[in-house]
């Protein structure tokens, strides 16, 4: 596709599910960088991938929370145990060089 | 204190003016510098980039950057009430593969 996408675009969950967050970068775009945005705020660095791998995890909240990129492209955000702080915006973003990176539609996670 | 600070706003400028958003950051080593709009419910979108001191226009867009003062801004000109959004300034580092750093963003608002 043209643009970056992710799916699903809202998901509901129960305290304690696990989700799975699919995001689906533009061809040919080697850097993928997921974001968590809390509402008011600015989206806040989760991790990133250069192809399959990952590079940098220092965002990601806690343990329950895993990122893969096994082929390279298509990624996906896991989230175990879900709790209700994890309740944001989570957004995927691709770029092909350093300058500057586009975002996915994002995916609207609600804890209840 | 943020690597990456905007005042939030709401920033209100009458319809045609000038509209002037200002980040500063904290990290010298910063490289790059984005401003990425993002309307109500939306994802964010690059609207400019800018990489060495001086001044980088695009349309109706100028971003300023002075490294010395660790200060980026962005200047609108002949302001639109479809300019209404959330701004966001992002920086990248030396060595960090393009991850962006964002800042919380400052409302604009442009009254007709």
């Amino acid at each position: 596709g043209a643009g970056v996408s992710q799916s699903p675009r809202y998901k509901v969950a129960k305290r304690g599910q696990d989700v799975a967050l699919r995001c689906d970068p533009i061809s040919g775009h080697v850097s993928l960088f997921w974001y968590q945005q809390a509402l008011g705020q600015g989206p806040e660095f989760l991790t990133y991938f250069q192809n399959e791998a990952q590079l940098d995890k220092s965002g990601l909240p806690s343990d329950r929370f895993f990122a893969e990129r096994p082929e390279g492209s298509v990624s996906t955000l896991k989230i175990q145990r879900t709790q209700q702080e994890d309740s944001a915006v989570y957004l995927c973003a691709s770029s092909s060089d350093r300058h500057g990176a586009f975002f996915g539609q994002g995916t609207r996670l609600t804890v209840v | 204190q943020k690597e990456v600070e905007q005042n939030s706003g709401p920033l209100s400028v009458p319809e045609g003016a000038i509209a002037s958003l200002n980040c500063t950051y904290s990290d010298r080593g910063s490289q790059s510098f984005f401003w990425y709009r993002q309307y109500s419910g939306k994802s964010p979108e690059l609207i400019m980039s800018i990489y060495s001191n001086g001044d980088k226009e695009d349309g109706r867009f100028t971003a300023q950057l002075n490294k010395a003062s660790q200060y980026v801004s962005l200047l609108i000109r002949d302001s639109q009430p479809s300019d209404s959004a959330t701004y966001l300034c992002a920086v990248t580092r030396n060595n960090q593969g393009g991850k962006l750093i964002f800042g919380q963003g400052t409302e604009l608002s442009v009254k007709p």
